[in-house]
């Protein structure tokens, strides 16, 4: 049992670059959600999804795009990267959201240069 | 929405000591109290949790105490050992449907040996 499979571990972007973050997970969990976490600021929520074809904005949607074509997928789109998007990433699903264990990916470390 | 305040940020304690982390919440329809602990480059991972019928909820060393007429709730760490050493962080949901989680910003705890 894999749980929440999140890649790539590390990556570097330059100003202006596109990219895809990938969040999988196996637990047939409904609620899936993609955080930044900024020192002092804790985790942030970015987008979630509530199941396939559903997805809303977070607290800090704004540079991202989601899609949540299969229950299992979630993948977290950088349209156009900034240097206020050096961060760390964690996707996390759970089986209702509220009310429920979050698990996480293992992370992103993004640096946008 | 919610807001959940958490302090103190940082937290330095000698080993064998208690250490207490605080946080309020401020939607009285939350009723779920999750506290993750993340590890230095790890993922949070849940490591208690409270619901609001219930006001004090032990595991070993570690309790949550909740007070839904003030709308805080606390984590308790009894006998402080160096594996404690971590980034802990308390959240806030609802559990009706699919609900958003509401993070703290984080406090990091150092025992000290």
């Amino acid at each position: 049992n894999a749980g929440v499979t999140q890649t790539p571990k590390f990556q570097v972007l330059k100003t202006g670059q596109s990219m895809t973050l990938q969040c999988a997970q196996d637990m047939n969990h409904e609620y899936m959600s993609w955080y930044r976490q900024d020192p002092g600021m804790g985790l942030r929520l970015i987008h979630y999804s509530v199941g396939a074809g559903i997805t809303d904005q977070g607290e800090v949607p704004n540079g991202y795009n989601v899609s949540r074509s299969t229950t299992e997928d979630f993948p977290l789109r950088l349209l156009s990267a900034a240097p206020s998007q050096t961060s760390v990433y964690f996707c996390a699903s759970s089986s209702t959201g509220g009310g429920t264990e979050a698990f996480f990916g293992q992370g992103t470390r993004l640096t946008v240069v | 929405g919610e807001n959940v305040e958490q302090h103190p940020s940082t937290l330095s304690v000698q080993e064998g000591d208690s250490a207490v982390i605080k946080c309020t919440y401020s939607d009285s329809a939350s009723n779920y109290f999750p506290w993750y602990k993340q590890e230095l480059g790890k993922r949070p991972q849940l490591i208690i949790d409270i619901r609001s019928n219930v006001g004090e909820k032990k595991d070993q060393r570690i309790a949550v105490t909740l007070n839904k007429t003030a709308k805080h709730f606390s984590l308790h760490i009894t006998e402080t050992q160096p594996e404690d050493s971590a980034v802990y962080f308390c959240a806030a949901s609802n559990s009706g449907g699919y609900q958003k989680v509401t993070f703290g910003i984080g406090t990091k705890l150092q025992v000290i040996p």
